[in-house]
């Protein structure tokens, strides 16, 4: 069965300080995974997927997320948080062997301060 | 541009009446969803579509109805049955196989009045 625990739901950090948002997965088969951002009142935008050509994934604005198999893990990075990371992120596997279904993790808000 | 569209973007219920949200994409995506989202609460998933009319129910089906008549499109359709419809609804859509990443509509939020 897939499934994905996003460790934190609340995350403040300070603008210019770096961003940790940690996802644990549970995959029967080799995991589909990917991470959105969501701005307020908005669709989820696709930051970064792992494809199983690299553990470390490049996104957009500057995230990565590094693919863990011996801690099932995938957290998601920033070097510098920016004002406009401010937003909901999830943390999703797929289930693309047999029913297709998108299961998301229950979200991490992040805070920026200036 | 490809794409998948959510219409309309705002939608207002009275007690009682059935209202139909509409997705259409044209990605030539295989799968379709429907999730809900709560104020701060994730996705809850209402129902999926593999293929032209067939669809599956999800974790919170009830008092919801779809049709998958048309690859492109995926109308939701909340019913009177739904007795605490007001939330925001997102569709998205998907080509089947590993790695393949969901496009999200903009949303709906219905408010029932």
């Amino acid at each position: 069965a897939q499934s994905v625990t996003q460790l934190d739901s609340h995350v403040s950090v300070s603008e210019g300080t770096p961003v940790l948002l940690r996802c644990n997965y549970s995959s029967s088969y080799s995991p589909s995974l990917f991470w959105y951002v969501q701005h307020p009142n908005k669709g989820l935008q696709l930051l970064l997927k792992y494809t199983s050509a690299a553990t470390l994934v490049k996104g957009i604005n500057g995230f990565e997320a590094e693919f863990k198999k011996s801690e099932t893990s995938f957290h998601l990075t920033k070097p510098s948080a920016h004002m406009s990371d401010a937003a909901e992120y999830f943390c999703v596997v797929s289930d693309w062997v047999s029913s297709y279904k998108l299961i998301f993790g229950s979200g991490t808000r992040l805070l920026v301060r200036p | 541009d490809g794409g998948i569209t959510q219409s309309p973007k705002y939608l207002f219920r009275k007690e009682g009446q059935n209202v139909t949200l509409s997705c259409e994409q044209n990605l030539n995506h295989d799968a379709m969803y429907w999730y809900r989202q709560d104020p701060g609460q994730g996705l809850r998933l209402i129902y999926y579509s593999q293929i032209v009319n067939d669809f599956q129910k999800g974790d919170i089906a009830e008092g919801y109805s779809v049709s998958r008549e048309k690859k492109e499109s995926f109308p939701l359709t909340v019913t009177s049955a739904q007795k605490n419809p007001t939330a925001f609804y997102l569709c998205a859509s998907t080509l089947r196989g590993q790695n393949t990443e969901a496009f999200f509509g903009q949303g709906t939020r219905l408010t029932v009045v």
